[in-house]
């Protein structure tokens, strides 16, 4: 199936540093990726959609300018965390949607823990 | 009312048991339809998707959709210890370019020896 990766797999930085997250497609090329938030027990939260060669799409209460999203290359998307503070604290995760002919599913990445003290 | 609604659980079943987990949901655009395993701490394990109404079996895992329903199952045969995690549903409106998962909530499963 299909594979993506997710580095690192958990982070604990200080309050006010950024911290950047790689969520790469290992064995196909991911046009679109998305990257999720979860808290504890609660679903996924969409925070935006990241599609190559273009800005990303961020959803409504999503601060664009605190979650920088790039997506330079096919197999690769990066989320920034800008100037953390502890609220920031959860664990991201990243999807990248199917290669052609495997339905509208996505493939999800498995997650970075993220702690800011 | 969410769009997607599904039981949160806990359910717990002894080991061997059939187990059925079932989301409803409300937008009749919905065209296609996954389930999600996902264990504590990792990212959710894409374990079905289907499009079409009806059953998809793979090994001890079956699908059913329902769309006049809207009402997609998943069932669970011979459950193991191992198949204790949350199972997540999840659909999209098949939109093109921008394919966003509307999720349910998640149910959590715990199967006991």
């Amino acid at each position: 199936g299909a594979v993506v990766s997710q580095h690192p797999s958990r982070v604990i930085c200080k309050s006010g540093t950024s911290v950047k997250i790689e969520c790469r497609s290992l064995d196909f090329q991911a046009t679109t990726m998305f990257w999720y938030r979860q808290f504890p027990k609660k679903s996924l939260m969409l925070m935006a959609t990241s599609n190559e060669g273009s800005k990303a799409t961020y959803e409504q209460g999503v601060e664009k300018d605190k979650f920088l999203i790039n997506h330079a290359s096919l197999t690769l998307s990066t989320l920034t965390v800008t100037s953390a503070h502890p609220e920031d604290s959860s664990f991201y995760i990243c999807s990248a949607r199917a290669p052609s002919g495997r339905g509208e599913t996505q493939y999800f990445g498995p997650g970075t823990r993220l702690l800011v003290l | 009312q969410k769009e997607v609604e599904q039981d949160p659980g806990p359910l717990s079943v002894p080991e061997g048991a059939i187990v059925s987990l079932n989301c409803t949901y409300s937008n009749s655009a919905f065209q296609y339809f996954m389930w999600y395993r996902q264990y504590s701490r990792k990212g959710p394990e894409l374990l079905m998707y289907t499009y079409s109404s009806g059953n998809k079996e793979d090994g001890r895992f079956t699908a059913q959709v329902d769309k006049s329903s809207k009402y997609i199952s998943l069932f669970i045969r011979d459950s193991q210890p191992s198949d204790s995690a949350t199972y997540l549903c999840a659909m999209t409106r098949n939109t093109g370019t921008a394919s966003k998962l509307t999720f349910g909530t998640g149910t959590r499963l715990q199967v006991t020896l």
